[in-house]
């Protein structure tokens, strides 16, 4: 069964610091790898994703990929408290099509 | 509107009741889905349309009954249901099913938060 896994947390880092979330995944055919941060009662929302082996850069994200470990992770620079949520990592397995694979998240906090 | 919309947002039925979630997105995309959500649970995909074909069912009970008559709209009729169902149901759409990126991204409605006693 393909599957998706995420330390569930939290997290907690300091106003300023940088997080690091990790997720790692099952199927090696994995071909498009997303991030969403889901706020408390609310639907999670977009951040990034990533497609190629190596750092993508979005504003205070990034996004690294690392295809033959089967690892994707999230970067937060500069985390703010309003950063505080849970990120989840979602993977769309080789052959299938609209199928993604949730991990159960990461929750993260700021600390002022 | 924008984006993806839901309603009702909180809906408390009884296990012999029928009712019915909507969902409508309003960004030209050609595929939706239905998710669930449970407490300490990962994100299930339930089921997917592609220009109002159903492409995918992921073993989901038959008291979930999903209809999409058009690419905009997307229903889940409920009944009998029970209440470990209860749950955050989310709608989501994308403008295809696959990349890249931009094309598969999927964007979420804000979700119905189902109670079933």
């Amino acid at each position: 069964q393909k599957e998706v896994e995420q330390n569930s947390g939290p997290l907690s880092v300091p106003e300023g610091a940088i997080a690091s979330l990790n997720c790692t995944y099952s199927d090696r055919g994995s071909q498009s790898f997303f991030w969403y941060r889901q706020y408390s009662g609310k639907s999670p929302e977009l951040i990034m994703f990533i497609y190629s082996n190596g750092d993508k850069e979005d504003g205070r994200f990034t996004a690294q990929l690392n295809k033959a470990s089967q690892y994707v992770s999230l970067l937060i620079r500069d985390s703010q408290p309003s950063d505080s949520a849970t990120y989840l990592c979602a993977v769309r397995g080789g052959g299938s099509q609209g199928n993604l694979i949730f991990g159960k998240g990461t929750k993260l906090s700021v600390k002022p | 509107e924008t984006g993806v919309t839901q309603t009702p947002r909180h809906l408390v039925m009884g296990m012999t009741n029928k009712k019915s979630l909507k969902c409508e997105q309003h960004l030209g995309h050609n595929a939706m889905y239905w998710y669930k959500q449970s407490a300490k649970k990962p994100l299930e995909l339930m089921f997917v349309y592609s220009l109002e074909e159903r492409v995918e069912n992921n073993s989901v009970p038959s008291r979930f009954s999903p209809e999409c008559p058009n690419s905009s709209h997307l229903f889940l009729h409920l009944h009998t249901l029970q209440p470990e169902d209860s749950a955050l149901y989310l709608c989501a759409s994308s403008q295809g099913l696959a990349g890249p990126g931009y094309q598969e991204t999927q964007y979420f409605g804000p979700g119905t938060r189902l109670l079933v006693l």
